[in-house]
């Protein structure tokens, strides 16, 4: 079983600022991964960057990276240098993971509704 | 990049009928597809998760006979929303597992959903 903890239901960041979105999970498999995801107004869920809990690295993607931090089962995203289309809904998903490959289904967080401001 | 088509994007509908919504993986194979539902401004709830060829498997609370998901294939899944009434209005989102893992996105693709309207 999986739960997924994202604290902060609003963020508001100004443009070209960085911003920390949290999450925290608790999950009972030995090996697993992390999604975040972004969800535009139009509802289309867009992939952003993935962690794998035994990746020795915190993944970078761009201007995203996350913050993972295992014992402590949190993997926030930090967003830099933030842009009006940043402006969207973002999740955090873990999903169950054997010898490198996800399996399973996805359960995501509450969700946090991120505004930039110009 | 791997692309799941989902039709319709919007749908309304009157209320006790029934409305198809497609999901087609397109250039590769989904051994799973999930079924997500949404509210406006809330979490993806997953509401089943089909295998092809075997009957889908239901999250707790979630009418089987309401929902009903066929995935006949490696490319397509539909989730058929019976007798349709006004609390079914929601955004109807599907997530499809590729067989190759390697594909982009780690072997996820979603749709870009379905916003259904029941008057």
């Amino acid at each position: 079983a999986q739960k997924i903890t994202q604290t902060q239901p609003g963020m508001f960041v100004q443009e070209k600022e960085a911003v920390t979105l949290d999450c925290t999970y608790d999950t009972s498999d030995p090996s697993y991964g992390l999604f975040w995801y972004k969800q535009p107004s139009s509802g289309e869920m867009i992939f952003l960057i993935y962690q794998g809990s035994y990746d020795q690295q915190n993944a970078t993607e761009g201007r995203y990276s996350l913050n993972f931090q295992k014992a402590r089962k949190s993997a926030n995203l930090v967003i830099s240098a933030s842009q009006l289309g940043d402006s969207a809904m973002y999740f955090c998903a873990p999903v169950a993971n054997a010898g490198g490959t996800s399996y399973g289904k996805l359960t995501f967080g509450q969700g946090t509704i991120l505004t930039v401001h110009p | 990049g791997a692309v799941v088509s989902q039709h319709p994007s919007r749908v309304i509908c009157k209320s006790g009928t029934s409305v198809k919504i497609e999901c087609r993986s397109l250039d590769f194979q989904a051994t799973t597809m999930f079924w997500y539902r949404q509210f406006p401004k809330q979490s993806l709830m997953l509401m089943a998760t089909s295998n092809e060829g075997s009957k889908a498997t239901y999250e707790q609370g979630v009418e089987k006979d309401k929902f009903l998901i066929n995935h006949a294939s490696l490319t397509l899944s539909t989730l058929t929303v019976t007798s349709a009434h006004p609390e079914d209005s929601s955004f109807y989102i599907c997530s499809a597992l590729s067989r190759d893992r390697g594909l982009s996105n780690y072997g996820y693709t979603f749709g870009s959903g379905t916003r259904l309207t029941v008057v």
